[in-house]
């Protein structure tokens, strides 16, 4: 078993770029997460999946950021128009779906907006 | 909303010292409580869980027992290794049904163990 697998690991764009960021959820898992963290404000959750439908999008910017999971074993996390505010890690996690089941986190994507 | 505060941003210890990391948590009804641990360049990785009062959750020589009464989730370990050298998040997922599955973070301690 892979784990949960991001690209790229690391991204650098320039202000004003779009970037798109790449999560493959561990087989079998239907629930995908995605999460942002910084040093200021620590981990904080993005939106959520299940079945590839979106179930919860609350911690997401309103403006700029979106996220699909066209299929059961990709979603993706785009940012348009990136400022450097965006710099974070972005972390995906996958889980069974099941309430009580474990999220596993893939190792993140470093995104760097110059 | 639902929040998780860790008392301690860094602690630094010698090797076979103790541990304790302490985490209190707001959130209505029973959540669920979780420890994880995150090593450079790795996301963060499930250490153990409890979803009960007066459960512990333990794993690798880690432990914490949930108190419902004092709204804790404190991290103890009586000897700590080199290895053991790592960012620790205690978290909560909600029993909202609106926010039902994500999981809400403390700051993270980073913990560094000196031979």
């Amino acid at each position: 078993n892979a784990g949960v697998i991001q690209t790229p690991r690391h991204k650098v764009t320039g202000k004003g770029q779009e970037a798109t960021l790449w999560c493959e959820p561990i087989s079998g898992h239907s629930a995908v997460f995605w999460y942002r963290q910084t040093i200021v404000q620590g981990l904080e959750f993005l939106t959520y999946f299940r079945n590839q439908a979106p179930i919860d999008d609350s911690g997401m910017p309103k403006e700029r950021f979106s996220a699909q999971m066209p299929n059961q074993s990709h979603s993706t996390l785009k940012i348009q128009s990136t400022q450097p505010q965006d710099s974070a890690v972005y972390l995906c996690a996958s889980s069974l779906g099941l309430n009580q089941d474990t999220q596993y986190f893939g190792p993140g994507t470093r995104l760097l907006v110059l | 909303g639902d929040s998780v505060t860790q008392t301690e941003g860094q602690v630094a210890l010698s090797e076979e010292d103790f541990l304790t990391i302490h985490c209190n948590y707001s959130a209505s009804g029973y959540p669920t409580l979780f420890w994880y641990v995150q090593y450079p360049g790795e996301g963060p990785q499930l250490l153990f869980r409890a979803s009960r009062d007066k459960e512990k959750g333990s794993s690798r020589g880690f432990e914490a027992t949930y108190d419902k009464g004092t709204t804790s989730f404190h991290l103890r370990k009586a000897s700590v290794q080199e290895s053991d050298s790592a960012v620790y998040y205690c978290a909560l997922r909600s029993i909202a049904s609106s926010s039902f599955s994500k999981l809400v973070f403390g700051q993270g301690t980073s913990l560094s163990v000196v031979p």
